[in-house]
């Protein structure tokens, strides 16, 4: 597609379930990476892809959180037994270079509410 | 842990006026990364400017570098209610290129 594309656009699942976070980055782009974003904060990196494999998942706050991208293309970010303060925006994004030498691409991201 | 510190926080003018905000980072870069926002969605791509150069343009953007002091600006001329948004810079951390990390951005207010 031309951008980059997340579903859903919106969660809202109950404390203790397991949600999952689908995206769909740029044709040919190799570089994919997960951000999450509170309210009034800039985005907070969790992990980030070179093709197949997690780069650097440096960024996951805890084992409850885990991410794949089987076959280099879509990813999808899965975090179990949510808590509250997993509510927040999720957003992906794709970059042809890994430095992002030309910007990197977002998606709209998923809002996710825990409740 | 936050790279890059934007000020202002918060920012409103009225259209017609410049906006001026700033970016300090901590650590050396390669090269300094600037995205808007709305609406708290998806950011957008505004201009990159490498570690070599000081200044940059694109539309009514004007983008400075200073490595010295570890800071740089993003200048809106002529602003428009459409710009408001909030500002964000990015940067990669010190020795490594394979990700951004943001500050926590410049809320621009333009009123009509």
């Amino acid at each position: 597609g031309a951008g980059v594309s997340q579903t859903p656009s919106n969660k809202v699942t109950e404390k203790g379930k397991y949600v999952e976070l689908r995206c769909d980055p740029i044709s040919g782009h190799t570089a994919l990476y997960w951000y999450r974003q509170s309210l009034g904060q800039g985005p907070e990196f969790l992990i980030y892809f070179q093709g197949t494999g997690a780069a650097d998942d440096s960024g996951l706050p805890n084992d409850r959180f885990f991410a794949v991208r089987p076959e280099g293309s879509v990813s999808t970010l899965k975090i179990q037994r949510t808590e509250r303060g997993d509510s927040a925006v999720y957003l992906c994004a794709s970059s042809l270079t890994p430095g992002g030498d030309y910007g990197y691409t977002f998606g709209s991201g998923t809002r996710l509410t825990v409740v | 842990s936050q790279q890059g510190e934007e000020d202002p926080q918060a920012l409103s003018i009225q259209e017609g006026e410049n906006a001026t905000m700033n970016c300090s980072y901590k650590t050396s870069i390669n090269n300094l990364q600037w995205y808007r926002q709305n609406s708290g969605r998806g950011l957008v791509h505004l201009i990159l400017i490498r570690s070599n150069e000081r200044e940059k343009h694109s539309g009514r953007l004007r983008v400075t570098l200073d490595t010295s002091k570890k800071s740089s600006s993003l200048l809106i001329t002529a602003s428009r209610a459409a710009d408001t948004a909030s500002y964000f810079c990015a940067t990669p951390p010190s020795g490594g290129y394979n990700k951004l990390i943001f500050g926590a951005g410049t809320r621009l207010a333009v009123h009509p």
